[in-house]
């Protein structure tokens, strides 16, 4: 079974320049996460799709950063513009069914972000 | 604020020593626990997870977890690692309290010297 792919694998980008993370969750998977994860800390969910439709944005800092899942299937993540505390490692992650709360995730091996 | 918490940063052991990795949640009610890890240039993975039944669950590679409700704890433990067992644990719960969002606790990064 494919996994979770996420491009690109790494990004070095300047303060206020734009970046765009790209996923492709399990084939078949209907919900979709984002997760930011910052150096010596867990990850922490930025937003969650269930098909192509937001069940969670609470933590998505919305003024610099969006998310649109097409289609129900890829999802991009892009921040406009960055900040140095941006820098992180973005995870995305999926599940089967719908999310519900003992589902398993399955991640990808994430892009990690460097803003200088 | 309501959060998972991971008493140990770094665990350094040598193979066959014991290990146990601490986790406190401070949600009340419905729980879902989980505990991740991540192996040295690998994704994420589900190591074991409780929802229900028997609180001592049993996960791959040896490990099992105990869930003690009335301590809001989640403890991870293998009696005897392995080098290979080198990786960055993480606790993760899922609680009613908190919007059924997925929280992670700060990791603990194991050292299994050989």
């Amino acid at each position: 079974e494919a996994g979770v792919a996420q491009s690109p694998r790494y990004k070095i980008i300047e303060k206020r320049q734009s970046v765009a993370f790209w996923c492709n969750p399990i084939s078949g998977h209907a919900t979709l996460y984002w997760y930011q994860q910052i150096l010596g800390q867990g990850p922490k969910l930025l937003i969650q799709f269930q098909n192509n439709g937001v069940v969670d944005d609470s933590q998505l800092p919305k003024d610099r950063f969006s998310a649109e899942r097409l289609k129900g299937v890829d999802s991009t993540l892009k921040i406009q513009p960055a900040k140095l505390e941006d820098s992180a490692v973005y995870l995305c992650a999926s599940s089967p069914l719908t999310g519900a709360p003992n589902e398993k995730l399955f991640f990808g091996s994430g892009t990690q972000l460097s803003v200088l | 604020a309501q959060s998972v918490s991971q008493h140990n940063h770094h665990v350094i052991l040598s193979e066959a020593a014991s290990l146990e990795l601490g986790c406190n949640y401070s949600y009340g009610g419905t729980v879902n626990l989980f505990w991740y890890v991540q192996y040295p240039g690998q994704h994420l993975q589900l190591l074991l997870k409780y929802f229900s039944g028997d609180p001592l669950v049993k996960g791959i590679k040896g490990f099992e977890a105990e869930f003690i409700k009335s301590k809001f704890s989640f403890n991870l433990r293998k009696p005897s690692v392995q080098w290979s067992d080198t990786a960055e644990y993480f606790c993760a719960v899922n609680a009613a309290a908190a919007g059924n969002k997925l929280t992670f606790g700060g990791g603990t990064r194991v050292l299994v010297k050989p």
